[in-house]
């Protein structure tokens, strides 16, 4: 069965330093997105990415946050700048259509020090 | 704010239980509604889409009521494996436009006992 796949898995990193996570969407999918949650509270949207240009971003999505397609199969969400608030799960999803079933892959912990 | 409101919970059941979750969502441009569960510190999976007219899947039979904007969720014959985090997701549609970020209830949790 085709899956959303992210690395790494963990990451821990000092505060200010730049993140890179990393996603392979599902290889069919058009649409791609990154979700965060913060422990214990609910999946928030980022960011939505169709067509190599940013279709939707939330106000989460700040000047510190940037995504990029480099490739025909990895889609990236950099951090510039991280701060200790930025330590949440980051999910990459994607979906075939606008209105799909969107598939999250197995996410990134991040953890800002 | 758009928002889509949950029972947190627990529900705490026994195997072979029914259970039924509620979710009620805000805006009322939203097309596309969806079921997923969520294991502890594990990613959203997709449960189940909502259609209009309700819709099953094995077990389970989800329900949309646009008038009243809410959705809710039967899990009949409940097992050990069910035990999971409910997560009531809706798109966030606008009036005349497209869109297909999700917005996320904080998620119902079910705990089926031996």
């Amino acid at each position: 069965e085709p899956e959303v796949t992210q690395t790494p898995s963990h990451q821990v990193t000092q505060m200010g330093q730049e993140v890179i996570l990393r996603c392979v969407p599902i290889s069919n999918h058009l649409y791609f997105y990154w979700y965060r949650q913060i422990l214990g509270q609910k999946v928030e949207f980022l960011v939505s990415f169709y067509n190599n240009e940013i279709s939707e971003k939330s106000e989460i999505f700040d000047d510190q946050f940037s995504v990029e397609r480099p490739d025909g199969s990895n889609f990236t969400l950099k951090i510039r700048s991280t701060k200790l608030e930025d330590s949440a799960m980051y999910f990459c999803a994607s979906s075939e259509g606008e209105k799909g079933e969107a598939f999250f892959g197995q996410g990134t912990r991040l953890t800002v020090v | 704010r758009k928002e889509v409101e949950q029972d947190p919970g627990p529900f705490n059941v026994p195997e072979g239980a029914t259970v039924a979750f509620n979710c009620t969502y805000s805006n009322s441009a939203s097309q596309s509604f969806f079921w997923y569960r969520q294991d502890c510190r594990k990613e959203p999976k997709l449960l189940m889409s909502v259609y209009s007219s309700g819709n099953e899947d094995g077990r389970f039979t989800a329900q949309l009521n646009r008038a009243s904007q809410y959705i809710s969720l039967l899990i009949r014959d409940s097992k050990l494996s069910d035990s999971a985090t409910y997560l009531c997701v809706v798109n966030d549609q606008n009036y005349g436009g497209s869109q297909g970020n999700l917005i996320f209830g904080k998620g119902t949790k079910l705990s089926v006992k031996p």
